[in-house]
């Protein structure tokens, strides 16, 4: 099956530090990602739509200046919580589709602790 | 706005016990997908079902969609320990390619 590679799968930042987070899709082109952010034993909640090659579509109450969405390839998405603080300590995980199918491929997830 | 929803938020059950978990839409879905997570993992795809009152199996869960296209259901019988896990539906949402899900359906299973 369709394999995306998110990285890193751990960070730990220092609050007001910015942290990328990286999301690739192995061996299948993705002109869209999802990204979502899960709370512990939480459901997912969808972000933002990253689309290649132009601006990310970001759901309501979702700060775009606060989370920065770019989709600068086929095969690769990043998303960087800029000033990051306690408050966005989440686990972020990414999506694709691959092929046209409806089902989502997803990264391993990151789990971003902001001390 | 379009809501996913699922029930029980929780299930405990003795290894062998069946388990089912319902999922409503707020509108009428193209298709529905299930996914389950493991503790400390992520998604992964189960299933999709796309025709009204389609019900598809697979080895001991049964998938089932609402002749509505509004509910789906997932059962399990005789649990074992490795279906622990977090269960969740999904669905289109009405604008644009991405998938709502539901608040999922925590599965624990002792033996």
């Amino acid at each position: 099956g369709a394999v995306v590679s998110q990285h890193p799968s751990r960070v730990i930042c220092k609050s007001g530090t910015s942290v990328k987070i990286e999301c690739r899709s192995l061996d299948f082109q993705a002109t869209t990602m999802f990204w979502y952010r899960q709370f512990p034993k939480q459901s997912l909640m969808l972000m933002a739509t990253s689309n290649e090659g132009s601006k990310a579509t970001y759901e309501q109450g979702v700060e775009k200046d606060k989370f920065l969405i770019n989709h600068a390839s086929l095969t690769l998405s990043t998303l960087t919580v800029t000033s990051a603080h306690p408050e966005d300590s989440s686990f972020y995980i990414c999506s694709a589709r691959a092929g046209g199918v409806e089902k989502l491929f997803f990264g391993s997830g990151t789990q971003l602790s902001v001390l | 706005g379009q809501q996913v929803m699922q029930i029980p938020q929780y299930q405990h059950v003795q290894e062998g016990e069946d388990f089912t978990t319902y999922c409503n839409s707020s509108t009428t879905l193209s298709n529905i997908q299930w996914y389950k997570q493991r503790p400390g993992g992520h998604p992964v795809f189960l299933i999709q079902l796309v025709k009204s009152g389609e019900v598809k199996k697979q080895k001991r869960l049964t998938f089932q969609f609402g002749e509505a296209k509004k509910n789906s259901s997932l059962h399990i019988t005789a649990t074992q320990t490795t279906d622990v896990g977090t269960y969740f539906c999904a669905g289109p949402r009405q604008a644009g390619t991405a998938l709502i899900f539901g608040k999922g359906t925590t599965l624990s299973v002792s033996s």
